[in-house]
């Protein structure tokens, strides 16, 4: 089976600007996570979506959403981008393991430099 | 709520040596604990997971116990190689968190020839 996919690899934006990344699951896979890797805060929990809805949020502010289309490819939108946005944004898919938890397969993330 | 401490890198070992990771979680409840490996410029592998205490999760000759007792799923090799350098995150899922995983710092490795 094909891995988790993320597009672009690398994205360089401006403050102020949006920016759209992309995630495509593992085949049969139907929920996605979406976390955010800085050095300064390390990997955190950004949102989940399952069968096009949102399951579950973290502690991030408004500025980023995300959403889920039917075949479960995911996107995530970060707007009025800030200096503090720049880091490594990893998508996950997730296997349900039998009620104990999902075990998530990661992309390769797609890395956001903001000027 | 769910946190995870992992010991503070970089370790350096020499090829062959003994590897141990220290991971240590707090969460209430059954958590499930996985441990992700980041080679550079790379996103995270699940390398193993355990999902009860006891339970023992292995993978590549790495190996880490469930701990409930003491809470640790400290992660262990028996002889490391230079391929094993990279950056390893233990990591946490559990139900009163909508199974998010909550990661550790990380703990970086160098294994040197």
């Amino acid at each position: 089976k094909a891995g988790v996919t993320q597009t672009p690899r690398y994205l360089i934006k401006t403050r102020g600007q949006q920016v759209t990344l992309s995630c495509s699951p593992i085949s049969g896979h139907r929920s996605v996570s979406w976390y955010q890797q800085t050095p300064g805060q390390g990997l955190q929990f950004l949102f989940e979506y399952f069968s096009e809805t949102q399951r579950n949020k973290g502690n991030f502010p408004g500025r980023f959403s995300g959403r889920q289309f039917s075949n479960s490819r995911s996107e995530m939108n970060v707007s009025t981008l800030e200096l503090g946005d720049s880091a490594l944004y990893l998508c996950a898919s997730s296997l349900v393991l039998g009620g104990t938890g999902y075990e998530q397969y990661f992309g390769p993330g797609t890395r956001l430099t903001v000027t | 709520g769910n946190s995870v401490t992992q010991m503070e890198g970089p370790v350096t070992l020499s090829e062959e040596a003994f590897l141990t990771i220290n991971c240590t979680y707090t969460a209430t409840g059954y958590p499930s604990l996985f441990w992700y490996v980041q080679y550079p410029g790379e996103g995270l592998q699940l390398l193993l997971k355990a999902t009860k205490a006891d339970d023992k999760g292995s993978n590549k000759g790495f190996e880490a116990t469930y701990r409930k007792e003491t809470t640790s799923f400290h992660l262990e090799k028996g002889s490391v190689q230079v391929s094993d350098s990279a950056v390893y995150f233990c990591a946490l899922s559990n139900s009163n968190s909508g199974y998010a995983l909550n990661f550790g710092k990380g703990t970086s490795l160098l294994v040197t020839p």
